[in-house]
């Protein structure tokens, strides 16, 4: 079973640029999630999607954050502009369907570093 | 936020030796996940536990929970060259299906 995919790997960008991120999740799985994870810390949810529309997006930085999943399978997520404080790796997973009991499935994740 | 806080920070000890990481975490969850994470291979789950168990385990792996005291161990024994990596405990719950993780504890084995 292939895994949740995502691109860039990896992402070097000036302050103030924009930035998109892909992300391909496990066949069939309904929910996906963004978090961001910055060095020396654990990653911190940004925001969920069930099929095509949003779960829970409190803790994305709405004023330059923006993320979408159109047809419920790939999803972009986007920074524009950019700021320093956003360097982190930016993680992508999916889980069968929302809920406790579904195990997340983490993406290699991209590592973006802002200039 | 960061919900749950690992103890310690870091930790180095020999390979076949057990190693012991704890999290404790602030308001009350439906389960408790611990993930490994590496370089070469990213964030991979390695086992849950209820809110309502007390005890599991997995191959090397014990969790125990302590939801009265809100806090979890993660006991990994006969330790490898391939545990080296940070270990995250992450609570699912409170109205939420997103995970919130702790700052995680980096642990290394020293062969």
């Amino acid at each position: 079973e292939a895994g949740v995919a995502q691109s860039p790997r990896y992402k070097i960008i000036e302050k103030r640029q924009s930035v998109a991120f892909w992300c391909n999740p496990i066949s069939g799985h309904a929910t996906l999630y963004w978090y961001q994870q910055i060095l020396g810390q654990g990653p911190k949810l940004l925001i969920q999607f069930q099929n095509n529309g949003v779960v829970d997006d409190s803790q994305l930085p709405k004023d330059r954050f923006s993320a979408e999943r159109l047809k419920g399978v790939d999803s972009t997520l986007k920074i524009q502009p950019a700021k320093l404080e956003d360097s982190a790796v930016y993680l992508c997973a999916s889980s069968l369907d929302r809920g406790f009991s579904y195990e997340q499935y983490f993406g290699p994740g991209t590592r973006l570093t802002v200039t | 936020s960061q919900q749950g806080e690992e103890d310690p920070q870091a930790l180095s000890i020999q390979e076949g030796e057990n190693a012991t990481m704890n999290c404790s975490y602030k308001t009350s969850i439906n389960n408790l996940q611990w993930y490994r994470q590496n370089s070469g291979r990213g964030l991979v789950h390695l086992i849950l536990i209820r809110s309502n168990e007390r005890e599991k385990h997995s191959g090397r792996l014990r969790v125990t929970l302590d939801t009265s005291k809100k806090s979890s161990s993660l006991l990994i024994t006969a330790s490898r060259a391939a545990d080296t990596a940070s270990y995250f405990c992450a609570t699912a719950g409170g109205g939420a299906d997103g995970l919130t993780f702790g700052k995680g504890t980096h642990l290394i084995i020293q062969p």
